[in-house]
């Protein structure tokens, strides 16, 4: 079967660095993204792995071990905007389920 | 350049009512996915069209269609409504199919609550 794991919820404060753990058990694994979601608003696309290794955009990072099911998403200099939902789904590249969310990670930032 | 576009924004049913919700990609997006969110259950895929043809589909059962016609709008179909079905439905758009890991823009959702 598939399954996609990430923490229920995190905290942290302003100006520190958090890491969102995603750990993945999927068939035809073809890529894994990365969504930010503020509470009462649409998901926001954040980033796309397919390949091992670490991909930075701005403050945020993002890393996949395809051979270990893993991927952590980084968040440096974390500001109180950054408080909201990661969502953290994989694609498939076969017929049937082809994107699979995990439940998401509630980040909260305080000051 | 516009965003993407849902409508209707709310809406209200009774159990056994179908039900048609609208998007409207941005210009120039060939794909459109569809994902119900609630929250027991998280964001769901439910299918996504690309070119008029449907290239993933979900776990959901054949109560949930679409369809994607030639200026790339999308329409998804429930029939037969639960009180289950009661979610936010969210689509977005993005140039390629998922699996090319084009950036995806959701539209706000449509808000359906099922009585």
């Amino acid at each position: 079967g598939q399954n996609i794991d990430q923490p229920t919820e995190m905290t942290a404060t302003e100006g520190a660095i958090v890491q969102i753990n995603c750990t993945y058990q999927t068939s035809g694994f073809n890529g894994l993204f990365w969504y930010q979601q503020h509470a009462g608003e649409a998901p926001t696309f954040l980033s796309y792995n397919v390949l091992d290794g670490l991909e930075e955009k701005g403050r945020f990072s993002s890393f996949l071990s395809r051979s270990k099911g893993y991927s952590y998403l980084l968040l440096k200099e974390l500001q109180m905007k950054d408080s909201a939902s990661y969502l953290c789904a994989v694609i498939r590249n076969q017929a049937g389920t082809a994107l699979i969310f995990g439940k998401g990670t509630t980040l909260s930032v305080s000051s | 350049k516009a965003g993407v576009t849902q409508t209707p924004r709310y809406l209200i049913k009774t159990r056994g009512q179908q039900v048609t919700l609208s998007c409207s990609p941005i210009s120039g997006h060939r794909s459109v996915s569809w994902y119900q969110q609630t929250p027991g259950q998280g964001l769901q895929f439910l299918f996504e069209y690309f070119s008029e043809t449907q290239r993933n589909k979900g776990n959901f059962p054949g109560r949930f269609s679409g369809r994607q016609f030639s200026n790339s709008r999308s329409e998804m179909n429930v029939s037969t409504l639960e009180l289950g079905d009661s979610a936010l439905y969210l689509c977005a758009s993005s140039l390629d199919w998922q699996g090319a890991g084009n950036e995806q823009f959701f539209g706000p959702g449509t808000r359906l609550t099922v009585l």
